[in-house]
């Protein structure tokens, strides 16, 4: 069984400042976690994600997001917020049992203050 | 490549009419899903297939059919649609490669906005 956390359903920066959206996921098999990004009355776009190897993966857009197994989290960070970053971010986990299968947080909705 | 697509983007319906979603991708993807997504609770999903001819249920499944008779299409049927229903649905796909790294990304269509009334 597995499950994605995400805390904070609304975040809010000013335009420039440090984007933090937290993640901690739980999985019995080693996971594969996946950032996902959705714009008002889009599809869901990947933004990143870790399968194996480095634990900071880079993605699109500036973002990355640093995989802590200690710590069972998969938070996303951007140095610097951007107008255009405003949007709905989705944490999503598969395990490798069934490694199609993603199951995914409740999402936190990004807003960024001129 | 048009990716994945689906048809129709809104539809409103009425309590016990039923309907066929669409869904078609042009990538040769072997695994397809119908997730539907609910404010505050993400997605859930509801069917998925690993082929032709082969489908399974997900988390939601209930009051919702599926089949796959080719590659390409998946269509999602709700019997008697009922209020609990109103959602917004996306289909996916994914590759049966994943680069020797285990997983598979999947690609998203882009959403239909059902209402039941």
């Amino acid at each position: 069984a597995q499950s994605v956390t995400q805390l904070g359903s609304h975040v809010s920066v000013s335009e420039g400042a440090l984007v933090l959206l937290r993640c901690n996921y739980s999985s019995s098999v080693p996971p594969y976690l996946f950032w996902y990004v959705q714009y008002p009355n889009q599809g869901l776009q990947l933004l990143l994600k870790y399968t194996t190897g480095a634990t900071l993966v880079k993605g699109i857009n500036g973002f990355e997001a640093e995989f802590k197994k200690s710590e069972t989290s998969f938070h996303l960070t951007k140095p610097s917020a951007h107008m255009s970053d405003a949007a709905e971010y989705f944490c999503a986990v598969s395990g490798s049992g069934s490694a199609r299968q993603l199951t995914f947080g409740s999402g936190t909705q990004l807003t960024v203050l001129p | 490549n048009a990716g994945v697509t689906q048809t129709p983007k809104f539809q409103v319906l009425k309590t016990g009419q039923s309907m066929t979603l669409q869904c078609a991708q042009d990538m040769n993807h072997e695994y397809m899903s119908w997730y539907r997504q609910d404010p505050g609770m993400g997605l859930r999903l509801i069917h998925y297939s690993v082929g032709a001819g082969i489908t399974d249920q997900g988390e939601v499944p209930n009051g919702y059919n599926v089949s796959r008779s080719t590659t390409e299409d998946f269509p999602l049927r709700l019997l008697s649609a009922a209020p609990s229903q109103t959602s917004v649905y996306f289909c996916a796909s994914s590759s049966t490669t994943s680069g020797g790294t285990g997983s598979y990304e999947q690609y998203f269509g882009p959403g239909t906005r059902l209402t039941v009334t």
